[in-house]
């Protein structure tokens, strides 16, 4: 049961250009979204968050929506940079008391010169 | 400030044999948690530990048992391995009351034969 989904595996942007990427999720209780990334032999480092009381949260070239009736969140990165070019994995704060994130399946990201 | 290291960074294993991974936890977090990655999947949650005992466990049988130390570090054990435990084994530490904001180590690539 794949509570939640990241439909594109991967994803190749210009340059400069916005980046957007997409996460579902099927669990009407998850009250916190979290994005990561992820770079070849490391770990995945923490990006952004957002409660599920807000609908947007800033940090920077990052940016993540969430629609709740939609049960969909994106990740929005502008300008893109040859940087980010990783594996970004959405996560879920588990249900009260199960002390766990509930990761995607994670998009791959290219960023083209 | 000491991220999260994990020991080895790689492990060849037999089916049947047992294997311990190692964690060390970010300074001044006291939770720590582990996850399953097969290849091209996200990160599936195995256990968290706080306060040294179990604090939440995901889908995975008694074979994987955790440890943790007053230090806060942590062990992950297998017992009886299978072919399909074969996958990078992530650890990550937080604090309790923000156990979701979690900090990634490299993680342990274990291939069973």
């Amino acid at each position: 049961d794949q509570q939640v989904k990241q439909n594109s595996p991967s994803l190749s942007v210009q340059e400069g250009r916005i980046s957007i990427l997409n996460c579902d999720y099927t669990n009407s209780m998850f009250d916190y979204f979290l994005w990561y990334k992820k770079y070849p032999a490391e770990g995945p480092t923490f990006l952004i968050s957002i409660s599920s009381i807000k609908d947007k949260n800033e940090d920077g070239r990052f940016t993540v929506f969430l629609n709740k009736s939609a049960k969909h969140l994106s990740l929005h990165i502008v300008p893109s940079q040859p940087g980010d070019s990783a594996v970004y994995f959405c996560a879920a704060r588990g249900l009260q008391g199960a002390q766990k994130l509930v990761f995607g399946q994670g998009t791959r990201l290219t960023i083209n010169p | 400030e000491t991220g999260v290291t994990q020991s080895p960074t790689h492990l060849i294993k037999t089916r049947g044999q047992q294997v311990t991974l190692r964690c060390s936890s970010q300074s001044g977090h006291n939770t720590v948690s582990w996850y399953q990655q097969a290849l091209g999947q996200g990160p599936q949650f195995i256990f968290q530990y706080y306060r040294e005992e179990e604090n939440g466990r995901g889908n995975f049988p008694p074979r994987f048992s955790g440890l943790q130390f007053p230090n806060y570090s942590s062990e992950l054990n297998v017992n009886a391995l299978e072919l399909d435990d074969s996958a990078l084994y992530l650890c990550a530490s937080s604090r309790q009351e923000s156990y979701y904001e979690q900090y990634f180590g490299p993680g342990t690539r274990l291939t069973v034969t």
